[in-house]
């Protein structure tokens, strides 16, 4: 097993563009989530799916879309890219539900300028 | 905010010796969880203790959980180079599908 990928590791926007985080799982996961990290700030919840069909809002969603179309992607959407949205963002499953432990992915640096 | 908040925010000590690090939280939850963090990694996660659990074991590590205080504690016993990464508890509450990460206690063990 494969876990949970991320790609790209590292990506460079310009302000105004837009990209897709790509996040898969092999491990029949059904809950997935996005996360970002930064410094001094924890892990912030951008949104999860406990289902292929069905999404929900985390903590922190102005500026990114997710859907999730198979168990195993979930791709998260930044519309145009801000400054703010610079960050490590994170890809994580779980096999049966949110609250439950989480598998995480390596993780993607954004760097937005 | 229901975030874990974790207590040091940094700790340095000697291979060999015993690291303890602390998270409190606001209000009741269903479980808390540890996850440990290499630098430039993604999180492992550690253990999960529910509410109606005080102690945990797993390896050196022990979890302990008082909900009547509201926080929890990470002990890692007879620490190693290896164990130098940042930690991070994360809190669940009943009735929705997210967990809520603290800060995180960065941990250096000196060799």
């Amino acid at each position: 097993n494969a876990g949970v990928t991320q790609t790209p590791k590292f990506q460079v926007l310009k302000t105004g563009q837009s990209m897709t985080l790509q996040c898969a799982q092999d491990m029949n996961h059904e809950y997935m989530s996005w996360y970002r990290q930064d410094p001094g700030m924890g892990l912030r919840l951008i949104h999860y799916s406990v289902g292929a069909g069905i999404t929900d809002q985390g903590e922190v969603p102005n500026g990114y879309n997710v859907s999730r179309s198979t168990t195993e992607d979930f791709p998260l959407r930044l519309l145009s890219a801000a400054p703010s949205q610079t960050s490590v963002y994170f890809c994580a499953s779980s096999s049966w539900r949110g609250q439950e432990t989480q598998y995480f992915g390596p993780g993607t640096r954004l760097l937005v300028l | 905010s229901q975030q874990g908040e974790e207590d040091p925010q940094a700790l340095s000590i000697q291979e060999g010796e015993n690291a303890t690090m602390n998270c409190s939280y606001k209000t009741s939850i269903n479980n808390l969880q540890w996850y440990r963090q290499n630098s430039g990694r993604g999180l492992v996660h550690l253990i999960l203790i529910r509410s109606n659990e005080r102690e945990k074991h797993s390896g050196r590590l022990r979890v302990t959980l008082d909900t009547s205080k509201k926080s929890s504690s990470l002990l890692i016993t007879a620490s190693r180079a290896a164990d130098t990464a940042s930690y991070f508890c994360a809190i669940s509450n009943f009735g929705n599908e997210k967990l809520t990460f603290g800060t995180g206690t960065r941990l250096t063990i000196i060799p």
